[in-house]
């Protein structure tokens, strides 16, 4: 089993659709969870990062974590064209790192 | 804050010369920067781990003469892909962090590719 699963997509969706994002876990242990976004031929970008259970909000960005069902979500609202680009989950387990396979979505005008 | 530069963003190079790849943290001091490999429409692949003054833990089936690191301060590390063949053409990826429990910040990137 993987330590992080993620559905690969590709998520299409019309502008201004709320997006859901998510990503499953093995360890009930791991307490950091981020969020990237990576556009084509570019690094990617920390969007989000949190600790341990609970909700974090950024602007069009919330992400959660269910420490309870291993489960951790990245909502987009009012999704834009520009949020058009992969989206990577990762855990950091101290000095171990594991990213999920990345979720291609298209938010089409 | 938290921005790493990585340069070249793009290089090309005849096969068997080596190329050295620069990642550096702006405004931040890294104890701890990554060296990725990506192809294309794939994740993440770790090659490498380096801490400031220390040498490189690399992945199983990472060639450490191959893909020498070196990270002589706390804010560059390089990566030298050494004697490279069209095989190691690819997008690497570096990435730093400021200490355990806080998040990796990436560069932008950079296509290698070998004729």
């Amino acid at each position: 089993q993987k330590e992080v699963e993620q559905d690969p997509g590709p998520l299409s969706v019309p502008e201004g659709a709320i997006v859901s994002l998510n990503c499953t876990y093995s360890n009930s242990a791991f307490q950091y969870f981020m969020w990237y976004r990576q556009y084509s031929r570019k690094g990617p970008e920390l969007l989000m990062y949190t600790y341990s259970s609970g909700n974090k909000e950024d602007g069009r960005f919330t992400a959660q974590v269910d420490k309870s069902s291993k489960y951790i979500s990245l909502f987009i609202r009012d999704s834009q064209p520009s949020d058009s680009a992969t989206y990577l989950c990762a855990i950091d387990n101290f000095n171990k790192f594991y990213f999920g396979s990345g979720t291609k979505l298209n938010v089409k005008p | 804050g938290a921005v790493v530069s990585q340069h070249p963003s793009w290089v090309i190079c005849k096969s068997g010369t080596s190329v050295k790849i620069e990642c550096r943290s702006l405004d931040f001091q890294a104890t701890t920067m990554f060296w990725y490999r990506q192809f294309p429409k794939q994740s993440l692949m770790l090659m490498a781990t380096s801490n400031e003054g220390s040498k490189a833990t690399y992945e199983q089936g990472v060639e450490k003469d191959k893909f020498l690191i070196n990270h002589a301060s706390l804010t560059l590390s390089t990566l030298t892909v050494t004697s490279a063949h069209p095989e190691d053409s690819s997008f690497y990826i570096c990435s730093a962090r400021l200490q355990g429990g806080q998040p990796q910040h990436f560069g932008d990137g950079t296509r290698l590719s070998i004729l």
